[in-house]
């Protein structure tokens, strides 16, 4: 069964430092998603991405965000500078979109972020 | 936005027990899911019932989109059924960000 990945499973950086979250969607899929969770909180919607471009972003999404899907298959989450509210859990999502319509969304395994 | 609620918000069962979690949603929406956190922090898809009931195994789920509202049961419990359930809902296209519950932690005890 087609899955989404994500890599690196875990992630530690220092305060300051740029990183870059990847994901791979499943490969129908044409909404992609980026979601992250402060341990012991809820689930929160940073910026969903279609058609090669960000088709809606939240509060949180700043401009220390950004997206990007460099090629046919990834999908990338870059921090440039990372701060120490920025641990968390970033979780990719896709889903199908047919006729103006989404569907059912597939999470990721997750990237456990850790900004010391 | 959309507002989701989630009841009660802990949970604790004997092993065999059955349950009821409901999840409230404050609009009309075209996607309402069900996950289950597994204890590495995996999001588990468990449904996705905009509307109507289905099952899948011991787990049920059923959505009254017109009352505004999803119910997922569990029968039988079982103590790998324990963690963390969220619903979560959204409307589509443009807008299909999904707007996650607080979520129930369910302790299954043997």
């Amino acid at each position: 069964e087609p899955e989404v990945t994500q890599t690196p499973s875990h992630q530690v950086t220092q305060m300051g430092q740029e990183v870059i979250l990847r994901c791979v969607p499943i490969s129908n899929h044409l909404y992609f998603y980026w979601y992250r969770q402060i341990l012991g909180q809820k689930v929160e919607f940073l910026v969903s991405f279609y058609n090669n471009e960000i088709s809606e972003k939240s509060e949180i999404f700043d401009d220390q965000f950004s997206v990007e899907r460099p090629d046919g298959s990834n999908f990338t989450l870059k921090i440039r500078s990372t701060k120490l509210e920025d641990s968390a859990m970033y979780f990719c999502a896709s889903s199908v979109h047919l006729a103006d319509k989404t569907y059912e969304q597939y999470f990721g395994p997750g990237t456990r972020l850790t900004v010391t | 936005g959309i507002q989701v609620e989630q009841s009660p918000p802990d949970l604790i069962l004997q092993e065999g027990a059955n349950s009821t979690l409901r999840c409230n949603f404050s609009d009309s929406v075209n996607n309402l899911q069900w996950f289950h956190q597994n204890p590495w922090g995996q999001l588990i898809n468990l449904f996705y019932i905009p509307s109507g009931t289905k099952q899948n195994g011991r787990l049920s789920a059923t959505t009254v989109a017109t009352e505004r509202y999803s119910l997922l049961y569990i029968s039988s419990s079982q103590t790998t059924d324990s963690g963390v359930y969220f619903c979560a809902a959204s409307y589509t296209g443009a807008n299909s960000k999904l707007t996650f519950g607080k979520g129930i932690t369910l302790s299954v005890r043997p």
